[in-house]
Order: structure tokens, then sequence, then C-alpha cells
């Protein structure tokens, strides 16, 4: 069964660091292009980045460009989002997400909350 | 800046068939595959239907979906109770170099 596992939210204030993972597990990792994706408290979802299977291609969000990096390690079956320089409006669940065919998302993590707050 | 445009609310009765609608342009939904997701509350999203018009196992065939143009819409026939959820169509777009999410409907089943 394939399945995503998140962790690393939680409350920081305005100008903090974060990390998230996803560990992922059920299927063989390192083909597969990942993505995170946001969705702030009562809105509706927004794309965050993108990485590769081999972590050589990389984009992001005009929104979080030079402040947040996105990261995989395949020998642990692992996808690491690192939030920089945080600001309030980056509050919200964030997921990570399979990426097929560089189509479809079709297997999304549990969601973890993230509150940036003074 | 790109964008994909949906109604934000859709309703229909039990048993009724209702569709949602997404506009994009030429670079989103004009040249690529659109999917939809289905985000039941308090759930994390989960794929509806993939490259326009295919159903992920699991998924029943009161659901489809249709691609022309620009345009892409989502159909739900023989609604029931359990359909109530935000529905939201994407598209990787070029001008954006990711994912493009429409804003979201919201179906309730009256």
């Amino acid at each position: 069964e394939v399945q995503l596992v998140q962790s690393g939210g939680g409350l920081v204030r305005p100008g903090g660091s974060l990390r998230l993972s996803c560990v992922a597990s059920g299927f063989t990792f390192s083909p597969y292009e990942m993505n995170w994706v946001r969705q702030p408290p009562g809105k509706g979802l927004e794309w965050v980045s993108y990485i590769s299977g081999g972590g050589h291609t990389i984009y992001y969000a005009d929104s979080v460009k030079g402040r947040f990096i996105i990261s995989r390690d395949n020998a642990k079956n692992s996808l690491f989002l690192q939030m920089n320089s945080l600001r309030a409006e980056d509050t919200a669940v964030y997921y990570c997400a399979r990426f097929v065919s560089g189509v479809e998302l079709d297997y999304w993590g549990q969601g973890t909350l993230v509150t940036v707050s003074s | 800046q790109s964008v994909l445009t949906q109604p934000t609310s859709a309703s229909g009765t039990p048993g009724q068939r209702v569709s949602i609608s997404c506009s994009g342009s030429s670079s989103s939904i004009g040249s690529k595959y659109v999917n939809w997701y289905q985000q039941l509350p308090g759930t994390a999203p989960k794929l509806l239907m993939y490259k326009n018009n295919q159903r992920p196992s699991g998924v029943p065939d009161r659901f489809s979906g249709f691609k022309s143009g620009t345009s892409a819409s989502l159909a739900i026939s023989g609604l029931r109770s359990e359909d109530e959820a935000d529905y939201y169509c994407a598209a990787w777009d070029d001008s954006l170099s990711g994912v493009l999410f429409g804003g979201g409907t919201k179906l309730t089943v009256l």
C-alpha cells in the first residue's frame, strides 16, 4: 500500500524556519517526481514546489522562491521542505504528493499544519 | 498569471446530474491533461480523474471528465450525499513550471 507520512509542522514566529518531512512507503521512491502543495485555512489548493526523481530538476512557486528549499533523500525514501523567512501568509496545511507521468498527483500525505504567528 | 476558473459552488439533489466547469488557457488546459481532485471535509485531496477522463481504480463510473480546447468539466451523475465535497481541477502549466489549481468548487447535496 502506497503511503506518504508527513511530520514537522507546528507554530513558528514570523521570520523563523521549519523543516517538513514526508516519508514514502509501499513503492520504489527514487523514480517518482514529488511535489509540495499547501492549503491556507478555509482556502483552496496552491502548488508550492516540484522535484524530479533524481533531485536534479526543481521548481518553485513565485510566492516561495528564494525562501523554501525542496530536497529528497532517495536512500531514506524521504522528501523535505525547508522553509525559511516564514511569513504569516505561509500559514497553511502542507501536503506532499506523488507526481505520475508529469500529469497527476496520485497519492497525497495526510497534511501537516504550519502556523506562522507571533 | 495563468488561472483556472471554477464556479465557487454547485448543488443538486440526490439522484441528479451535476457538472462543474474549469476554464483555463492555451498554456495550461489547452496543451496539457486536466486532472480533478475531491477533498472531503477535513481530509487530504484525492485524485478523482486524471488525463482528462480517466478514473483511478475505485472511483465509481458516476464520475466522468471532459475536455475541449481550453475548458474542462467534471460530471457527477446519480448524485449521492457522500459526494458533498470540494472539487478542484488542475493542470501542469508551462508558464508557471508547476501545477495550476482551480479555485475549487464546493458541491452541496441538498
